[in-house]
Parts: structure tokens; C-alpha cells; sequence
């Protein structure tokens, strides 16, 4: 079983609509959960950090169940712009960094 | 432009030869780390500096993988007799005390044929 496993995707979906990608962890000891996104060809950039009581930036909306050990992240109005590629990170030991596979999106006009 | 760079960009090379990559973090960032990146996979850790210090090495680096980080500036990841299954990107990505954001460079793109 993978460290860190992602929805395999990809997502279709129209301008406007909401999407919402899972990330499930196995290591229990995990401590800071992220998600990034990558564009086609380019390096991995810090989307937002993601915390137990669940954080907002704009239209991007972050969740932890840490009981579960879920993420969540929650895309609302999609923009043609949101089409990448977005990784779900977990830390452990306070360095060691597992990135998961990867969910590729498409918005479409 | 995040601020690391990496050098070479491309690489192309033939199995068994030697091939060695550069990355210059941000000059305040005082742990970095090297990854592998292959189509369709996310990130795979591979070492990690705090200042000179290699901390962590992953069990995908072999024998023939090696990196260094003299003086806790730029980090060089060598590949002794390159194999085709060594074709990647490698990435270098670079953080500071305390943060929680890891910059990345553009990496170095490896082919081997």
C-alpha cells in the first residue's frame, strides 16, 4: 500500500462546477498535510497547507480527518485556469515528505 | 522563478556513463531536499540536508546514487553507471527553519539511452 494515495482521475469537468479531490494517508504519525499543484512540465507549487479544522483560501477549501486520515480539497466555480495536476503531501518526522501521485484536472469552456 | 535553479536543465546520456546535477537553493533556505519525478507520479523522496548534513537517504537511492552538500550551500546528486530505468526528472526543492512551504527548482530532466 502506497505512503499517500489519491483519487487516479482525471477530472472533466465544465467551468463552473465544483470538484473535490481525496487523499487518504497511511502513517498515523503524520504531522502537516499540504496540497501543491503542478502545471504540465513545471515544478511543484504550495497550493495551501491543510489543518485539522479545515481551512479556505478563495475558492479552495481544505479538509483533515485525522481519524480517518483523509484530506480533502474542495475546488468551487472552476476556472479554466484550475487545469493542473494536484498533489497531496504529508510530512513526517518533521522532514520526510510523501507526495501522492497526483489527480490531473481539465476544466473545460 | 521560485528563487532555486538547477543545472543542468536536460541530460542526455548513454547507459553506464556517469551523470552528475547541481541545484542552488535559496540562500537562507538551510535544508533541502532531492526528489525523482517520473511520468504520471508525484514526487519520490529521495535525500535530505539540514545544512551539510544528509539526514535521510530513501531506499530507492542505490549504491550508485550519491549526494553531497558542501558547506550547506548548492547540493550535487550524482548517478554512477546510469541505467535506463534512471530516466526522471530530479527535482530539488528547498526549505527554511520552521516553514512549511518547500520551494522547488525547475529540475534537471534525465534521459538515458
Amino acid at each position: 500500500r502506497k505512503e499517500v494515495e489519491q483519487d487516479p482521475g482525471p477530472f472533466n469537468v465544465p467551468e463552473g462546477a465544483t470538484v473535490a479531490f481525496n487523499c487518504t494517508y497511511s502513517n498515523s504519525a503524520s504531522q502537516s498535510f499540504f496540497w501543491y499543484r503542478q502545471d504540465c512540465r513545471k515544478e511543484p507549487k504550495l497550493l495551501m497547507s491543510v489543518y485539522s479544522s479545515g481551512n479556505e483560501d478563495g475558492r479552495f477549501t481544505a479538509q483533515l480527518n485525522r481519524a480517518s486520515q483523509y484530506i480533502s480539497l474542495l475546488i468551487r466555480d472552476s476556472k479554466l485556469s484550475d487545469s493542473a495536476t494536484y498533489l497531496c503531501v504529508v510530512r513526517t518526522g518533521g522532514f520526510k515528505t510523501i507526495f501522492g501521485a497526483g489527480t490531473r484536472l481539465f476544466v473545460k469552456a | 522563478d521560485t528563487g532555486v535553479s538547477q543545472d543542468p536543465r536536460h541530460k542526455i546520456t548513454k547507459r553506464g556513463q556517469n551523470v552528475t546535477f547541481r541545484c542552488d537553493p535559496i540562500s537562507e533556505h538551510n535544508r533541502l531536499y532531492w526528489y525523482r519525478q517520473t511520468l504520471g507520479q508525484g514526487p519520490e523522496f529521495l535525500t535530505y540536508f539540514q545544512n551539510e548534513a544528509q539526514l535521510e537517504k530513501s531506499r530507492l537511492l542505490s549504491d550508485r546514487f550519491s549526494a553531497e552538500r558542501p558547506k550547506g550551500s548548492f547540493s550535487t546528486l550524482e548517478i554512477q553507471r546510469t541505467e535506463q530505468g534512471d530516466s526522471a526528472m530530479y527535482l530539488c526543492a528547498s526549505i527554511r527553519d520552521g516553514a512549511f512551504e518547500q520551494y522547488f527548482g525547475p529540475g534537471t530532466r534525465l534521459t538515458v539511452t
